[in-house]
């Protein structure tokens, strides 16, 4: 089975621009959800999808947006890039958002988006 | 909200067995997981505490102490390809659904 992928793997951008990247889950994975990797921050929950509902947001401001298609591919959006946007962008996709305890995530490769 | 903490950084030699502990403040604590990230790569789970006590899986163990607010990942036999940055996790349930929220990491070099 095909892990999650994530597209493009790098990108370069300029302040005031705007991104969208792509996340494809694992096959019959349900929940995606998306986290800002930076080196002084570390890991941070973005959002969470589920059967093309947001279940989950963290604290972002408004710029970063997601959202899911009914094949529960996911896509984000970051209006108006800064500086500080600069990071590693990770998908992670589970099988089901519900009230599974043991449920494992499962992280794609990511997309290094670099804002000069 | 949720924050943990874990050492930055650990330094063993191969063959040891190292031990990466983890604190946590959470509501609506649900379990602990553990994840590997190489540089440059993905992280990739390792284990998952819900219950208090300790889960085995190869060289890797996790412990759980819910009462404490603290676990920890026991690594034995350490193996140069061990060298990473481990995470520990908190899955909490908040407003339904799925949320993790990931300590700092833990550097973790191993050396002959």
């Amino acid at each position: 089975k095909a892990g999650v992928t994530q597209t493009p793997r790098y990108l370069i951008k300029t302040r005031g621009q705007q991104v969208t990247l792509s996340c494809s889950p694992i096959s019959g994975h349900r929940s995606v959800s998306w986290y800002q990797q930076t080196p002084g921050q570390g890991l941070q929950f973005l959002f969470e999808y589920f059967s093309e509902t947001q279940r989950n947001k963290g604290n972002f401001p408004g710029r970063f947006s997601g959202r899911q298609f009914s094949n529960s591919r996911s896509e984000m959006n970051v209006s108006t890039l800064e500086l500080g946007d600069s990071a590693l962008y990770l998908c992670a996709s589970s099988l089901d958002a519900g009230y599974t305890p043991q449920e494992t995530q499962y992280f794609g490769p990511g997309t290094r988006l670099l804002v000069l | 909200g949720q924050s943990l903490e874990q050492p930055s950084e650990v330094t063993a030699v191969e063959g040891a067995i190292v031990q990466i502990n983890c604190t946590y403040q959470t509501s609506g604590f649900y379990g602990l997981s553990w994840y590997q990230q190489h540089d440059g790569g993905a992280p990739t789970f390792l284990s998952y505490n819900a219950l208090d006590g300790l889960e085995e899986t190869g060289r890797f163990s996790s412990f759980l102490s819910r009462s404490d607010s603290y676990g920890y990942l026991l690594l034995q036999e350490l193996q140069m390809k061990d060298s990473a940055s481990y995470f520990c996790a908190v899955r909490a349930i908040t407003g339904g659904g799925n949320k993790l929220t990931f300590g700092t990491g833990t550097q973790l070099k191993v050396e002959l």
